[in-house]
């Protein structure tokens, strides 16, 4: 099936310095690209989405880029704080299937 | 404002019984509701989806299946569970597809 690539598997990052989370897709047709925080126990929450008229979006220390010639996208996030230290998963999905499809996560930890 | 209730919060069930876990949203009429399930530590895997009630649609074969009873009920079920379907099993609903996915409590399984 259509698979969603995320690496890196784990992030270890200064605090105060920025991280990058990066993400390929298979499905040319894919059109909308969020991103999901999950802290430990917890439910995931959407930090930021991108759709596939856009190439770059931003929002309170988070930017998200997309590139759709290479099929890939990337969350960055500046500044980063221990509130930043979790779980974060990419997804894609198509507008005829219905489906998201999510990549394998990457665990965020923030060094003091 | 809306709200989504996951039940139970927690199951620990034998191989070869059945299952079923409930979702309700309220505040919101006609919701896409979604089934994720997800490995401790993993990725979330799209089970089933639904945009209207009484229809759903399966995305992955696990042996479990789904119905929307009501417009505002999702309930998963299986009348044998394996050993596999440990985990942490999500719903979540959104306004339309495309849009943010608002994900449940969740419910743990551990199947012995």
């Amino acid at each position: 099936g259509e698979q969603v690539e995320q690496l890196p598997s784990i992030l270890r990052v200064q605090e105060g310095s920025s991280a990058s989370i990066n993400c390929t897709y298979e499905n040319s047709a894919s059109n909308y690209f969020p991103w999901y925080k999950q802290e430990p126990g917890e439910n995931p929450k959407l930090i930021i989405d991108i759709r596939s008229n856009m190439e770059r979006k931003q929002t309170q220390g988070l930017i998200v880029l997309l590139d759709k010639k290479a099929k890939r996208f990337s969350l960055h996030i500046t500044d980063t704080q221990p509130g930043d230290s979790a779980m974060y998963f990419c997804a894609a999905s198509v507008d005829s299937n219905y489906q998201l499809i999510w990549g394998s996560g990457t665990k965020l930890i923030i060094k003091p | 404002a809306q709200t989504i209730h996951q039940w139970p919060v927690a199951e620990i069930k034998a191989v070869g019984s059945p299952l079923s876990l409930g979702c309700t949203i309220k505040g919101k009429s006609s919701p896409n509701l979604y089934w994720y399930w997800q490995a401790t530590g993993g990725t979330l895997q799209q089970l089933f989806y639904s945009i209207t009630v009484g229809q759903v649609e399966s995305v992955v074969q696990l042996n479990l299946s789904a119905s929307r009873p009501k417009d505002d009920q999702f309930i998963l079920s299986t009348e044998k569970l394996l050993l596999s379907h440990s985990g942490f099993y999500l719903c979540a609903w959104s306004r339309d597809w495309g849009d943010e996915q608002y994900f449940g409590p969740g419910t743990r399984l551990t199947v012995l």
